[in-house]
């Protein structure tokens, strides 16, 4: 079965400092991995994406997620955060190759910024 | 850019009635979900739909749950006889094909009292 691990729950990071949020996944193939993002009160939006290719995937906002094999991870960085980047952050993890994408979320990283 | 749209935003009931979500994924979309998210949790897969029927479904999606697209653009999920226990926030979802990614709606908070 299909699982994934934030193992941070809360991560707090002055603005215009760097972030990078974990996530391991564990799958029985090569699997494709998203990022979602959800602001209070707000639905999720896909930051990226990764199936296959270049194993450094660049999304919105400014993030990016480097896929490593060896070490079933799939973290999300930023270089330099923001004020609206305030936010809770999901990792997900979905089958490959059928027809029917069935994620499966992390418990999500909630991010707070400050000044 | 394209929505999905979810109404009502917020919907409060009483135990044992009947809810109905309503959802309007994007028009070209093929694919259809149910999720949901208890308060403080992580997001649960519930269903998806394909081709006017059941791709697949978690265990929590029981008998008490239906889901249907009544007319070619709404995609509805039914909850026949609301528990305490069904009170989330619930995530419609839709995507064009197999590795698009999904996109969501803004939900609907469901409150059972």
């Amino acid at each position: 079965a299909q699982s994934v691990t934030q193992p941070d729950i809360h991560i707090t990071v002055s603005e215009g400092a760097s972030l990078e949020l974990r996530c391991n996944y564990s799958y029985g193939a090569t699997p494709y991995l998203f990022w979602y993002v959800q602001s209070p009160g707000q639905g999720l939006q896909l930051l990226l994406k990764y199936f296959s290719g270049d194993t450094l995937v660049q999304g919105i906002k400014g993030f990016e997620a480097e896929f490593k094999r060896s070490q079933s991870s799939f973290n999300l960085r930023k270089p330099s955060v923001h004020w609206s980047d305030a936010a809770e952050y999901f990792c997900a993890v979905g089958p490959l190759g059928e027809g029917n994408e069935k994620l499966t979320f992390g418990t999500g990283t909630r991010l707070t910024i400050i000044p | 850019e394209p929505e999905v749209t979810q109404t009502p935003s917020h919907q409060v009931t009483q135990m044992g009635q009947e809810v109905i979500l309503r959802c309007v994924p994007i028009s070209n979309h093929l694919y259809f979900y149910w999720y949901r998210q208890i308060l403080g949790q992580k997001v649960e897969f519930l269903v998806s739909f394909y081709n006017n029927e059941i791709s697949e479904k978690s265990e929590i999606f029981d008998d008490q749950f239906s889901v249907e697209r009544p007319d070619g653009s709404n995609f509805t999920l039914k909850i026949r006889s609301t528990k305490l226990e069904d009170s989330a926030m619930y995530f419609c979802a839709s995507s064009i094909r197999q590795g698009s990614g999904y996109t969501f709606g803004s939900g609907t908070r469901l409150t059972v009292v």
